[in-house]
């Protein structure tokens, strides 16, 4: 079975201070995509980055970097000195044919709240 | 390039009513997913289509449906709407089916 556990529910952090939200996964497939999603306040999910399966190569961009291993099943997302505008629910996702169809599957979100 | 569309961005119905939700994705994708984000929740995959056909569906019940047009618009209908139908209802598209671009979201309240 396909699934994602973002075991954060809610962080907190002061304005300039470094965040990691964890991203666990479990899936059958030997190719697979995981994803991360930025949902602010407007409720649009916003596209941050797509990973395969076969490409366990670290990226950053700007402030933001991810960490991916397959040894761990994780897909960690971190965010270099935090910024006010960083606040909203960040989304883990993974997307693969497990069960034959395509399905994406979401975690349950981990809300960030960066303090001025 | 214009993004993925949905209307209304809110809307309110009472218990009972029907609901149509709308959505068009970015040109040149064919695929239309649509899920529901109830307050707190996290997305709950509820349909995909793609090229007019619906490719799979999500664990809800059947009063749930919907259909995709020619042009790959799509409408989401819930029937017979409880009050725990209230959501955010985000609609994605894709072209290729690792990609999947979201838009602004509908909120069905329903009282």
């Amino acid at each position: 079975a396909q699934k994602v556990t973002q075991a954060q529910t809610e962080i907190s952090v002061v304005e300039k201070e470094d965040v990691t939200l964890d991203c666990v996964y479990e899936t059958r497939d030997t190719t697979y995509y995981l994803f991360w999603y930025k949902q602010p306040p407007s409720g649009e999910l916003v596209f941050l980055i797509r990973r395969n399966s076969f490409d366990e190569q670290n990226e950053i961009s700007g402030r933001y970097s991810w960490n991916f291993q397959k040894s761990t099943s994780s897909f960690n997302f971190t965010i270099t000195a935090s910024q006010v505008v960083d606040s909203a629910v960040y989304f883990c996702a993974l997307g693969g044919r497990a069960s034959g169809t395509y399905k994406y599957i979401f975690g349950t979100g981990t809300r960030l709240k960066v303090l001025a | 390039e214009a993004g993925v569309t949905q209307s209304p961005t809110h809307l309110i119905k009472t218990r009972g009513q029907q609901a149509t939700l709308r959505c068009s994705p970015i040109s040149g994708h064919t695929s239309v997913y649509w899920y529901q984000q109830a307050l707190g929740l996290g997305l709950q995959f509820l349909l995909w289509y793609d090229e007019g056909e619906e490719r799979n569906r999500g664990n809800f019940p059947p009063r749930f449906s919907g259909r995709q047009f020619p042009n790959y618009s799509s409408e989401l209908n819930v029937n017979a709407l409880e009050l725990e139908d209230s959501a955010l209802y985000l609609c994605a598209s894709s072209f290729r089916e690792y990609e999947q671009y979201f838009g602004p979201g509908t909120r069905l309240t329903v009282t």
